[in-house]
Protein backbone atom coordinates (compact mmCIF):
# COMPACT_ATOMS: atom_id res chain seq x y z
CA UNK A 1 0.00 0.00 0.00
CA UNK A 2 2.18 2.69 -1.45
CA UNK A 3 1.19 6.17 -0.04
CA UNK A 4 2.83 8.24 -2.06
CA UNK A 5 3.82 6.66 -5.57
CA UNK A 6 6.05 8.20 -8.52
CA UNK A 7 6.42 6.84 -12.72
CA UNK A 8 9.22 6.06 -13.25
CA UNK A 9 11.93 5.18 -11.04
CA UNK A 10 14.20 5.64 -13.53
CA UNK A 11 14.45 7.71 -16.61
CA UNK A 12 17.11 7.96 -19.14
CA UNK A 13 16.65 10.22 -22.29
CA UNK A 14 18.37 12.67 -24.38
CA UNK A 15 18.88 16.03 -24.72
CA UNK A 16 15.86 17.83 -26.61
CA UNK A 17 12.71 15.50 -25.75
CA UNK A 18 10.19 16.26 -23.66
CA UNK A 19 9.36 14.08 -20.45
CA UNK A 20 6.66 13.47 -17.61
CA UNK A 21 6.59 12.36 -14.37
CA UNK A 22 3.58 11.35 -12.35
CA UNK A 23 2.64 11.49 -8.56
CA UNK A 24 0.08 10.08 -6.95
CA UNK A 25 -0.86 9.60 -3.22
CA UNK A 26 -3.45 8.13 -1.26
CA UNK A 27 -3.15 9.78 1.89
CA UNK A 28 -5.96 12.07 1.32
CA UNK A 29 -3.63 15.15 1.64
CA UNK A 30 -4.81 18.13 0.14
CA UNK A 31 -1.24 19.30 -0.69
CA UNK A 32 1.25 17.67 -2.94
CA UNK A 33 5.13 19.22 -3.79
CA UNK A 34 7.80 18.78 -6.02
CA UNK A 35 11.34 18.79 -4.91
CA UNK A 36 14.65 18.28 -6.78
CA UNK A 37 17.88 17.09 -5.38
CA UNK A 38 21.04 17.56 -6.62
CA UNK A 39 24.45 15.52 -6.56
CA UNK A 40 25.38 17.40 -3.52
CA UNK A 41 21.75 15.82 -2.05
CA UNK A 42 20.25 18.93 -1.72
CA UNK A 43 16.94 19.22 -1.40
CA UNK A 44 15.01 22.38 -2.90
CA UNK A 45 11.20 22.75 -3.79
CA UNK A 46 10.46 23.51 -6.97
CA UNK A 47 6.47 23.73 -6.94
CA UNK A 48 3.43 23.33 -4.59
CA UNK A 49 -0.18 22.51 -5.34
CA UNK A 50 -2.64 22.77 -2.60
CA UNK A 51 -6.13 21.39 -3.66
CA UNK A 52 -5.08 21.87 -7.26
CA UNK A 53 -3.97 24.99 -6.56
CA UNK A 54 -0.46 26.25 -7.07
CA UNK A 55 1.17 27.78 -3.89
CA UNK A 56 4.89 27.76 -4.43
CA UNK A 57 6.71 28.52 -7.37
CA UNK A 58 10.63 29.16 -6.83
CA UNK A 59 12.31 29.83 -9.59
CA UNK A 60 12.85 27.51 -11.99
CA UNK A 61 12.97 27.15 -15.62
CA UNK A 62 9.81 27.62 -17.46
CA UNK A 63 10.61 24.47 -19.10
CA UNK A 64 9.21 22.73 -16.26
CA UNK A 65 5.55 22.56 -15.53
CA UNK A 66 3.53 21.16 -13.26
CA UNK A 67 -0.27 19.92 -13.70
CA UNK A 68 -2.45 18.85 -11.01
CA UNK A 69 -5.39 17.04 -11.97
CA UNK A 70 -7.36 16.37 -9.26
CA UNK A 71 -5.82 16.86 -5.21
CA UNK A 72 -4.45 13.25 -5.24
CA UNK A 73 -2.15 13.74 -8.34
CA UNK A 74 0.71 16.10 -9.30
CA UNK A 75 2.50 15.54 -12.20
CA UNK A 76 5.89 17.06 -13.67
CA UNK A 77 6.29 17.67 -18.13
CA UNK A 78 9.88 18.98 -18.56
CA UNK A 79 10.33 20.23 -22.35
CA UNK A 80 13.53 20.86 -24.08
CA UNK A 81 15.77 18.60 -21.49
CA UNK A 82 19.35 19.93 -20.87
CA UNK A 83 22.18 18.31 -18.76
CA UNK A 84 21.90 20.22 -15.97
CA UNK A 85 18.49 18.60 -15.40
CA UNK A 86 19.99 15.35 -14.52
CA UNK A 87 19.11 15.20 -10.57
CA UNK A 88 16.38 12.68 -8.53
CA UNK A 89 12.94 14.13 -8.10
CA UNK A 90 10.55 13.84 -4.99
CA UNK A 91 7.17 13.91 -4.59
CA UNK A 92 5.80 14.15 -1.38
CA UNK A 93 2.55 15.02 0.08
CA UNK A 94 1.76 16.74 3.60
CA UNK A 95 -1.98 17.68 5.17
CA UNK A 96 -2.19 21.54 5.19
CA UNK A 97 -2.51 23.15 8.85
CA UNK A 98 -5.50 22.89 10.33
CA UNK A 99 -6.50 23.03 14.04
CA UNK A 100 -2.73 23.97 14.83
CA UNK A 101 -1.61 20.75 13.60
CA UNK A 102 0.27 20.26 11.03
CA UNK A 103 1.82 16.39 10.13
CA UNK A 104 4.51 17.04 8.06
CA UNK A 105 5.63 15.32 4.55
CA UNK A 106 5.34 11.63 3.22
CA UNK A 107 7.48 11.00 0.18
CA UNK A 108 7.67 9.21 -2.67
CA UNK A 109 11.06 7.01 -3.40
CA UNK A 110 12.18 9.34 -6.21
CA UNK A 111 12.51 9.09 -9.78
CA UNK A 112 16.26 9.36 -11.20
CA UNK A 113 17.01 11.62 -14.25
CA UNK A 114 19.25 11.11 -16.58
CA UNK A 115 19.59 13.77 -19.44
CA UNK A 116 22.48 12.31 -22.11
CA UNK B 1 14.68 33.23 4.28
CA UNK B 2 15.09 30.20 6.25
CA UNK B 3 18.54 28.45 6.29
CA UNK B 4 19.31 25.06 8.13
CA UNK B 5 22.40 23.66 8.73
CA UNK B 6 23.44 20.19 9.77
CA UNK B 7 26.73 19.35 11.88
CA UNK B 8 28.83 17.38 11.08
CA UNK B 9 28.57 16.47 7.30
CA UNK B 10 29.62 12.97 8.25
CA UNK B 11 30.12 10.83 10.84
CA UNK B 12 31.59 7.23 11.51
CA UNK B 13 30.77 5.45 14.89
CA UNK B 14 31.58 1.93 16.21
CA UNK B 15 28.70 0.00 16.39
CA UNK B 16 27.09 0.41 20.16
CA UNK B 17 28.19 4.19 20.53
CA UNK B 18 25.03 6.77 21.39
CA UNK B 19 25.28 10.05 19.19
CA UNK B 20 23.60 13.43 18.50
CA UNK B 21 23.24 14.89 15.28
CA UNK B 22 22.48 18.82 15.24
CA UNK B 23 20.57 20.98 13.20
CA UNK B 24 20.27 24.47 13.40
CA UNK B 25 17.41 26.95 11.74
CA UNK B 26 17.83 31.13 11.69
CA UNK B 27 14.26 31.95 11.49
CA UNK B 28 12.52 30.89 14.66
CA UNK B 29 9.06 31.12 13.85
CA UNK B 30 8.67 27.92 12.29
CA UNK B 31 5.16 25.57 12.70
CA UNK B 32 7.17 22.13 13.26
CA UNK B 33 10.92 20.42 12.45
CA UNK B 34 11.11 16.85 11.36
CA UNK B 35 13.99 14.16 10.78
CA UNK B 36 14.23 12.20 7.69
CA UNK B 37 16.56 9.12 6.74
CA UNK B 38 17.42 8.55 3.54
CA UNK B 39 18.98 5.50 2.41
CA UNK B 40 21.40 5.43 -0.46
CA UNK B 41 19.32 5.64 -3.99
CA UNK B 42 16.10 5.45 -2.07
CA UNK B 43 13.63 7.96 -0.56
CA UNK B 44 13.08 10.05 2.80
CA UNK B 45 11.94 8.09 5.63
CA UNK B 46 10.23 10.41 8.25
CA UNK B 47 11.76 9.80 11.83
CA UNK B 48 10.03 12.23 13.87
CA UNK B 49 8.03 15.25 13.73
CA UNK B 50 8.67 17.95 16.48
CA UNK B 51 5.64 20.44 16.65
CA UNK B 52 6.59 24.17 17.20
CA UNK B 53 4.63 23.62 20.80
CA UNK B 54 6.81 20.76 21.72
CA UNK B 55 10.22 20.27 22.98
CA UNK B 56 10.98 16.53 21.85
CA UNK B 57 9.56 13.30 20.56
CA UNK B 58 10.30 10.07 20.94
CA UNK B 59 10.48 6.72 18.76
CA UNK B 60 12.52 3.64 20.22
CA UNK B 61 15.87 4.45 20.33
CA UNK B 62 15.70 8.07 18.71
CA UNK B 63 15.09 11.22 20.74
CA UNK B 64 14.71 14.30 18.68
CA UNK B 65 14.47 17.83 20.71
CA UNK B 66 13.53 20.93 19.80
CA UNK B 67 14.84 25.00 21.28
CA UNK B 68 12.85 27.21 19.04
CA UNK B 69 14.35 29.97 20.58
CA UNK B 70 18.05 28.87 20.03
CA UNK B 71 16.58 27.76 16.76
CA UNK B 72 18.26 24.22 17.28
CA UNK B 73 17.35 20.57 17.14
CA UNK B 74 19.40 17.43 18.02
CA UNK B 75 18.47 13.78 16.75
CA UNK B 76 20.08 11.10 19.83
CA UNK B 77 20.21 7.52 18.34
CA UNK B 78 20.70 5.65 20.85
CA UNK B 79 23.42 2.42 21.39
CA UNK B 80 23.72 2.71 17.26
CA UNK B 81 23.79 -0.28 14.70
CA UNK B 82 25.11 -1.05 11.54
CA UNK B 83 21.42 -0.10 9.87
CA UNK B 84 21.80 2.77 11.43
CA UNK B 85 24.16 3.76 8.51
CA UNK B 86 22.33 6.58 6.02
CA UNK B 87 21.54 10.37 5.55
CA UNK B 88 19.99 11.85 8.25
CA UNK B 89 18.22 15.21 7.12
CA UNK B 90 16.38 17.48 9.12
CA UNK B 91 13.61 20.21 7.76
CA UNK B 92 11.43 23.07 9.33
CA UNK B 93 8.59 24.17 8.03
CA UNK B 94 7.88 28.11 8.17
CA UNK B 95 5.64 29.61 5.85
CA UNK B 96 3.95 27.43 3.47
CA UNK B 97 7.39 25.01 2.89
CA UNK B 98 9.80 23.17 4.29
CA UNK B 99 13.36 24.12 3.80
CA UNK B 100 16.12 21.01 4.19
CA UNK B 101 19.28 21.19 5.86
CA UNK B 102 22.35 19.97 3.62
CA UNK B 103 22.21 15.99 5.73
CA UNK B 104 25.10 14.57 8.06
CA UNK B 105 25.88 11.27 6.47
CA UNK B 106 25.82 8.50 9.36
CA UNK B 107 28.05 5.39 9.20
CA UNK B 108 27.96 3.03 12.23
CA UNK B 109 30.94 0.13 12.03
CA UNK B 110 30.22 -2.90 12.85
Amino acid sequence: DTAVSQTPKYLVTQMGNDKSIKCEQNLGHDTMYWYKQDSKKFLKIMFSYNNKELIINETVPNRFSPKSPDKAHLNLHINSLELGDSAVYFCASSQSFRTGVDYGYTFGSGTRLTVV
Amino acid sequence: KQEVTQIPAALSVPEGENLVLNCSFTDSAIYNLQWFRQDPGKGLTSLLLIQSSQREQTSGRLNASLDKSSGRSTLYIAASQPGDSATYLCAVKTGNQFYFGTGTSLTVIP
